[in-house]
């Protein structure tokens, strides 16, 4: 599966939206675009993924550029429920269903 | 609709001894994956099984480590016998049809601490 490069940390006030960047200069065409996110003690959660077309659902937005290579999470009205550890993941589908996790991006929601 | 439940939340208990973890996936999801979280290497899958068959175990660290899934309603990892550097959080995750786009779902962990 394709490496992926997302910053550190990041901070957002509350109420606006907070846009996490990834990069993954590497995917290949079969290889979709993952996010989840770790809330501190809880298991990862779902958000949302993509192939290449954008995507929206009640959590969050997925902008993917269009040769592939990055993408933006947007998270359209941050709320401080939303400060959590961002994980950016790129898996094939049809191959090896693991995921593998980097260390992520730390959002914290400043009120 | 439930989620993926994983039992018991929190586990404590002396090196040597046996540690079993369970895992009860979403209803007809039929791939089921464990994964370990600790400070030093981050989540890691140790093993995943589609169809109730192990498909990946490349990152069970040792013999120690078992992983069954008797039904598709189960599975069950096993640490025997039980080291410190066991001491992390397990995941357990489910999805949807093998080969589809569709996420995995995890449960809240194991938090296990061998003394």
């Amino acid at each position: 599966d394709a490496k992926t490069t997302q910053p550190t940390s990041m901070d957002c006030a509350e109420g606006r939206a907070a846009n996490l960047p990834c990069n993954h200069s590497t995917i290949s065409g079969n290889e979709y675009v993952y996010w989840y996110r770790q809330i501190h003690s809880q298991g990862p959660q779902y958000i949302i993924h993509g192939l290449k077309n954008n995507e929206t659902n009640e959590m969050a937005s997925l902008i993917i550029t269009e040769d592939r290579k990055s993408s933006t999470l947007i998270l359209p009205h941050a709320t401080l429920r939303d400060t959590a550890v961002y994980y950016c993941i790129v898996r094939v589908v049809g191959g090896n269903e693991k995921l593998t996790f980097g260390t992520g991006t730390r959002l914290t929601i400043i009120p | 609709d439930a989620g993926v439940i994983q039992s018991p939340r929190h586990e404590v208990t002396e090196m040597g001894q046996e540690v079993t973890l369970r895992c009860k996936p979403i209803s007809g999801h039929n791939s089921l994956f464990w994964y370990r979280q600790t400070m030093m290497r981050g989540l890691e899958l140790l093993i995943y099984f589609n169809n109730n068959v192990p498909i990946d175990d490349s990152g069970m660290p040792e013999d120690r480590f078992s992983a069954k899934m008797p039904n598709a309603s189960f599975s069950t990892l096993k640490i025997q016998p039980s080291e410190p550097r066991d001491s992390a959080v397990y995941f357990c995750a489910s999805s949807y049809r093998q080969g589809s786009n569709q996420p995995q779902h995890f449960g809240d962990g194991t938090r296990l601490s061998i003394l």
